[in-house]
């Protein structure tokens, strides 16, 4: 029962941005939506979350539209260091909720 | 430790035989995931320690894989009888409260031979 919807890859120009979008259509109005990527061989990273309001940390920016049915992150200017699988979660802010990771999109940045 | 420490990061052993992957969580985090990734693979759920709670299992492949949690932190993934589709990083997570964002170890490679 897979709560998000992500293209299985994307391909982005080094220097450019690069916007993944995630679909969420049957979110729930007490779930976040999350971002973390994995580079290969390595544990997964978090990037950002956020409820309903845009964010932007360091290292992404997200944006959730006004429904909340769907969001897009994005790198503003992508790396080749950004080569990575992300992955987009619903979740509860409940202490009783696990965390469970869909396939994700695996963004390759070419130079 | 400042992050979450997974030991052993590799271990190669033989079919049937039983192994133990431990995970040291961040201090002062209350909840502990394991999580396993087959090669090339996304991350399959195990099992997830909330506190003092029971734990969600509901992840756990058969009943060769078990977990423990001793005293609120340090936790042990057993897998017995290994069997060659075993093969996999095994990842720990930890967080301050179920709610909040969950940092991952860098895994224990497992390979079954």
């Amino acid at each position: 029962d897979a709560k998000t919807t992500q293209p299985t890859s994307m391909d982005c120009a080094e220097g450019r941005a690069a916007n993944l979008p995630c679909n969420h259509s049957t979110i729930s109005g007490n779930e976040y939506v999350y971002w973390y990527r994995q580079i290969h061989s390595q544990g997964p990273q978090y990037i950002i979350h956020g409820l309903k309001n845009n964010e932007t940390n360091e290292m992404a920016s997200l944006i959730i539209t006004e429904d909340r049915k769907s969001s897009t992150l994005i790198l503003p200017h992508a790396t080749l260091r950004d080569t990575a699988v992300y992955y987009c979660i619903v979740r509860v802010e409940d202490n009783n909720n696990d965390m469970r990771f869909g396939a994700g999109t695996r963004l390759t940045v070419k130079p | 430790g400042a992050g979450v420490s997974q030991s052993p990061s590799n271990k190669v052993t033989e079919k049937g035989k039983d192994v133990e992957l431990r995970c040291d969580p961040i201090s002062g985090h209350t909840a502990l995931y394991w999580y396993r990734q087959s090669l090339g693979q996304g991350l399959e759920f195990l099992i997830y320690f909330q506190g003092n709670s029971a734990p969600d299992k509901s992840g756990l492949p058969s009943d060769r894989f078990s977990a423990e949690r001793t005293g609120g932190s340090v936790s042990t993934l057993t897998i017995q009888r290994t069997q060659q589709e075993d093969s996999a990083v095994y990842l720990c997570a930890s967080s301050f409260g179920g709610s909040n964002t969950i940092y991952f170890g860098e895994g224990s490679w497992l390979t079954v031979v």
